[in-house]
């Protein structure tokens, strides 16, 4: 069965730097998203991303964070200068239509 | 803003037993999902409803859109199933984003 797949699974960096979070969507599916999760809380919704653009952002997703689907195949978030506080759990998902979303397994980041 | 919340927070039950685990929503939706995350923290998707009931093994989702409420049932608890189990919601179109609620621990006890 086909799945999402999301690398690393875990990245510890410092705060200041930057980081490439990597996911590589189900291949004919066309809406991918990313979420996160501090630890304990629960899932928040970062960003959607359509037809090669960005379709909504939510208030976390500021001018530190970007996305870009390079080639067609893979799905990546970006933040520019890490904090503390962006330490969670981050999902990647994708979907192909008006169906569920597949998430991929997550990959932990840790600022310190 | 959607809100979500689920009942209970935590449940713990003995194998065999039936579960129900329920979530409501503040405004209307396209359609709602069921997941499910284990420690180590991947997501499952189980459910996607917009209407009426699902089953899949041991597993039922229902959903009623006018009082803005689903739940989740599982028949025959088995300790496989302790997970946190997480009702999320979306609407409006086909690229919708989904909100979250906190979950629900399940244990089941063998």
């Amino acid at each position: 069965e086909p799945e999402v797949t999301q690398t690393p699974s875990h990245q510890v960096t410092q705060m200041g730097q930057e980081v490439i979070l990597r996911c590589v969507p189900i291949s004919n599916h066309l809406y991918f998203y990313w979420y996160r999760q501090i630890l304990g809380q629960k899932v928040e919704f970062l960003v959607s991303f359509y037809n090669n653009e960005i379709s909504e952002k939510s208030e976390i997703f500021d001018d530190q964070f970007s996305v870009e689907r390079p080639d067609g195949s893979n799905f990546t978030l970006k933040i520019r200068s890490t904090k503390l506080e962006d330490s969670a759990m981050y999902f990647c998902a994708s979907k192909y239509g008006y169906y569920e979303q597949y998430f991929g397994p997550g990959t932990r980041l840790t600022v310190t | 803003k959607n809100e979500v919340e689920q009942s209970p927070q935590n449940l713990t039950a003995q194998e065999g037993e039936f579960i129900t685990i329920n979530c409501s929503y503040s405004v209307g939706i396209s359609a709602l999902h069921w997941l499910q995350q284990h420690p180590g923290g991947g997501i499952v998707s189980l459910f996607m409803l917009s209407s009426g009931k699902k089953k899949h093994g041991r597993l039922i989702a229902t959903i009623n859109i006018q009082e803005k409420h689903s739940s989740l049932h599982i028949t025959a608890s088995h300790p496989r199933d302790s997970a946190v189990y997480i009702c999320a919601v979306g609407g409006g179109g086909s690229n919708y984003k989904l909100t979250f609620g906190k979950g629900t621990l399940l244990t089941v006890n063998p």
